[in-house]
């Protein structure tokens, strides 16, 4: 149980559109979703917790209007990268917390901006 | 502001031998969750274990152990009788209780080899 599902695994796009990542709680309920980025051979970084039915809250320097987040239901949350860049490519992972003290995440997006 | 300390970037082990991995961590807080997540090559996040802070006795899965020194605000990961598919990126955590945000705050990672 407690499974989160990510997609896409994988997104090559075009400078100057946009990606739309989404992450599902298959059997459990979600208030709560957590969005990170992870660079090359780096740690996660928070960006941004996603709460159903409200806006987002945003770690200090991620751009909101850049990483746009909805979280509409109490089983999907999607980040959206909005006019991607090069420098946007990263792998972004989301995760939930099923557990009162637990976590699981996604398998992760690897974008990539060409 | 909580902040997680991963000193050793990378360490090596010898199949079936025994690491220990650190972690150092910073709070002005008394309740708190720490975990260990291991990341193998396919990046997918997996936890190892979790330890409560209000709980003396150190937390143990299976051939995971850790180190839970409170005063000294030290979590260490020992792992036993390594093998080959515990080589992966290593991120010790830390959750502050109270927070509505519930966020994880993570270490830099270490990244274990397990050599044949």
């Amino acid at each position: 149980g407690a499974v989160v599902s990510q997609h896409p695994s994988r997104v090559i796009c075009k400078s100057g559109t946009s990606v739309k990542i989404e992450c599902r709680s298959l059997d459990f309920q979600a208030t709560t979703m957590f969005w990170y980025r992870q660079f090359p051979k780096q740690s996660l970084m928070l960006m941004a917790t996603s709460n159903e039915g409200s806006k987002a809250t945003y770690e200090q320097g991620v751009e909101k209007d850049k990483f746009l987040i909805n979280h509409a239901s109490l089983t999907l949350s999607t980040l959206t990268v909005t006019s991607a860049h090069p420098e946007d490519s990263s792998f972004y992972i989301c995760s939930a917390r099923p557990l009162l003290y637990g976590y699981t995440f996604g398998s992760g997006t690897r974008l990539t901006v060409v | 502001a909580q902040t997680v300390t991963q000193s050793q970037p990378e360490m090596s082990v010898q199949e079936a031998e025994t690491v220990t991995l650190s972690c150092t961590y910073d709070t002005s807080e008394n309740n708190y969750y720490l975990f260990w997540y291991k990341q193998p090559p396919s990046r997918q996040m997996i936890l190892v274990i979790r330890q409560e802070a209000y709980k003396q006795q150190n937390a143990t899965e299976n051939r995971f152990s850790v180190n839970f020194q409170k005063a000294a605000k030290s979590f260490s990961l020992k792992i036993s009788d390594s093998q080959l598919g515990d080589t992966a990126m290593y991120f010790c955590a830390f959750m502050k209780l109270g927070d509505s945000s519930y966020k994880l705050i993570f270490g830099s990672g270490t990244r274990l080899l397990v050599r044949p």
